[in-house]
């Protein structure tokens, strides 16, 4: 089983959609919790941290179920710019990180 | 702005050869920093940890003879390929942790090795 398991896609929605990712992880003592956004040939950047009261950030929402080891991110009225590869990502111990194989969005006219 | 950097952005090179990519941490001196590896459609994974003044940790599966790290000072973490050949084909990004009490890391734009 992987560490961090991601549905990889791609989710094609048109603009305006909501779109929902969703993630689990395996290692229960896992402390700290991130959705970054990586672009064709870059480099992954933060999109948000997750905390268990949830957290906003403008039309993104981030959830995360520590009893499930489950974490979702929610994007609303997707824009095309939107479109890239969402990696959920799950701290292992002595500040490493521990990726998933991300999720592909897709948002189209 | 950019917080890591890397050099060379791409690379080419002839099976055999070793190449040196280079990670600066922009106006933080890093301790430790971080080598990962990605494969086309496939997630971020972690090579080694560098660490400033001592041996780089690498994990399981690595060889640390052919992944050379050095990390002799604070803004600066070497990677070099050593005998590279076209399955180390691949994007080699390096991060640095400037906030240890909470994991998060800043990436470099990444270097794509393609080994002929």
């Amino acid at each position: 089983r992987k560490e961090v398991e991601q549905d990889p896609g791609p989710f094609n929605v048109p603009e305006g959609a909501t779109v929902a990712f969703n993630c689990t992880y395996s290692n229960s003592a896992s402390q700290s919790f991130f959705w970054y956004r990586q672009d064709c040939r870059k480099e992954p950047k933060l999109l948000m941290s997750v905390y268990s009261s949830g957290n906003e950030d403008g039309r993104f929402t981030a959830q995360l179920n520590r009893a499930s080891q489950y974490i979702s991110l929610l994007i609303r009225d997707s824009k095309l710019s939107d479109s890239a590869t969402y990696l959920c990502v799950v701290s292992g111990g002595y500040n490493k990180l521990i990726f998933g194989a991300g999720t592909r969005l897709a948002v189209h006219p | 702005g950019a917080v890591v950097s890397q050099h060379p952005s791409w690379v080419i090179c002839k099976s055999g050869t070793s190449v040196k990519i280079e990670c600066r941490s922009l106006d933080f001196q890093a301790t430790t920093m971080f080598w990962y590896r990605q494969f086309p459609k496939q997630s971020l994974m972690l090579m080694a940890t560098s660490n400033e003044g001592s041996k780089a940790t690498y994990e399981q599966g690595v060889e640390k003879d052919k992944f050379l790290i050095n990390h002799a000072s604070l803004t600066l973490s070497t990677l070099t390929v050593t005998s590279a050949h076209p399955e180390d084909s691949s994007f080699y990004i390096c991060s640095d942790s400037r906030d240890p009490s909470w994991d998060e890391q800043f990436f470099g734009p990444g270097t794509r090795l393609t080994v002929l």
